[in-house]
């Protein structure tokens, strides 16, 4: 039981070009999330996807895309980077019987 | 914005002594979550606190709600070098079936063995 996968670990990008982030949950999960952490910061919502083929902008959507492509994927894009979005993305997936959401180990990009 | 604040933002303490963190939040919740986040890794998930509870326990941990004053504490008591970590206070405030977390800004909590 993998839990929450996301890849790559770590990303490059020169301002402009996109990228995708791929994420996958194997625990059956409806809810997924989107954040960004920034250093010294909490984690904000960037998009999140309550149930499959339903998406809803967080607190800072823009700049990003999403799609959920079955229960399992929900993926970000970065069509063109920009260097304000350089930090580590986090995806997470929520499990109702425990009423928690489980965390990715992040994806750290930097946009230069 | 984030819902959370949470007070002191760093704290240092001997291995031994007690850890207590702060979450002040500004609107009604159903429930109140801690979590940990280990340098460069992802948050993991300690204890969860429902709005109509006061108190309530897991292991070496000890969480505390008061909804009159919008506010939390955690409080780690006889720390190990492995608490040393970033907490963070997240809020569910309902109203809907998305599940949106509102997390504070995190206090980063340093055990000196």
């Amino acid at each position: 039981n993998a839990g929450v996968t996301q890849t790559p670990k770590f990303q490059v990008l020169k301002t402009g070009q996109s990228m995708t982030l791929q994420c996958a949950q194997d625990m059956n999960h409806n809810s997924m999330y989107w954040y960004r952490q920034d250093p010294g910061m909490g984690l904000r919502l960037i998009y999140y996807s309550a149930s499959e083929g339903t998406t809803d902008k967080g607190e800072v959507p823009n700049g990003y895309n999403v799609s959920r492509l079955n229960k399992r994927e929900f993926s970000l894009r970065l069509e063109s980077a920009a260097p304000s979005q350089t930090s580590v993305y986090f995806c997470a997936s929520y499990g109702l019987a425990k009423n928690i959401q489980y965390f990715g180990a992040g994806t750290r990009l930097s946009v230069l | 914005s984030q819902q959370g604040e949470e007070d002191p933002q760093a704290l240092s303490i001997q291995e031994g002594e007690n850890a207590t963190m702060n979450c002040s939040y500004k609107t009604s919740i159903n429930n109140l979550q801690w979590y940990r986040q280990n340098s460069g890794r992802g948050l993991v998930h300690l204890i969860l606190i429902r709005s109509n509870e006061r108190e309530k326990h897991s292991g070496r941990l000890r969480v505390t709600l008061d909804t009159s004053k919008k506010s939390s504490s955690l409080l780690i008591t006889a720390s190990r070098a492995a608490d040393t970590a970033s907490y963070f206070c997240a809020t569910d405030a309902g109203g809907d079936s998305s599940y949106k977390l509102i997390f504070g800004s995190g206090t980063r909590l340093l055990v000196r063995p």
